[in-house]
């Protein structure tokens, strides 16, 4: 595709489920970032991999968010366990090298009822 | 902790007006500077990166400065147009690769 794909693009789920939100970057891009973005707050950083290498994960909130990228290209961030905290928007950009321009994707929109 | 600083927090301008915001930063490991143009319900989409002391960059009325020893980048809409109206992100790339967004700012412009 020409862009950043993510799926779904809203996902309502019960306190206690586990989600899996799906990043498919542009292809041929080697870096790929997880973002999370509250309502009218800039992005905030979660994780992000060169390759299929998780290279920072410092930003996730705890242990029940984790994210993979086992083949260097799409990318799924999982989050178990949900609590109505995690509801927010997920954003994936990708870029074609790190530091460079990042493009984004349309966001996965999470509500935990 | 990075602290990444826009100012203001928004901003209303008349079409026409010129105007300007500000991206302030620890110059200490700084790598690169990006500038986003983020309308609601919209995916960020990139404007500028700014990598070096001194750096200019232009995007038709839209340009950006950027002074890595005192650790801000100015961002100047000339002639602003109803079109401009969005949130205006910047977000610093430290050495280790993360980037860290402000909290932009919210620009309208009335016609």
């Amino acid at each position: 595709g020409a862009g950043v794909s993510q799926s779904p693009r809203y996902k309502v789920t019960k306190r206690g489920q586990d989600v899996a939100l799906r990043c498919d970057p542009i292809s041929g891009h080697v870096s790929l970032y997880w973002y999370r973005q509250a309502l009218g707050q800039g992005p905030e950083f979660l994780t992000y991999f060169n390759y299929e290498a998780q290279q920072d994960k410092s930003g996730l909130p705890n242990d029940r968010f984790s994210a993979e990228r086992p083949e260097g290209s799409i990318s799924t961030l999982t989050i178990q366990r949900t609590e109505q905290r995690d509801s927010a928007m997920y954003r994936c950009a990708s870029s074609l090298e790190q530091l460079e321009t990042q493009y984004f994707g349309p966001g996965t929109r999470l509500l935990v009822l | 902790i990075l602290n990444v600083e826009q100012s203001p927090q928004s901003l209303h301008v008349q079409e026409g007006d010129s105007t300007n915001f500000t991206c302030s930063f620890p110059s200490s490991n700084f790598y690169a500077l990006h500038w986003y143009r983020w309308e609601t319900a919209k995916s960020p989409e990139a404007l500028f990166v700014m990598t070096l002391n001194g750096d200019e960059k232009k995007k038709g009325r839209i340009s950006a400065t950027l002074n890595t020893k005192e650790g801000y980048s100015y961002l100047y809409i000339k002639g602003s147009q109803p079109e401009d109206s969005a949130t205006y992100l910047c977000a610093l790339i430290n050495q280790g690769g993360k980037l860290i967004f402000g909290q932009g700012t919210e620009l309208s412009v009335k016609p």
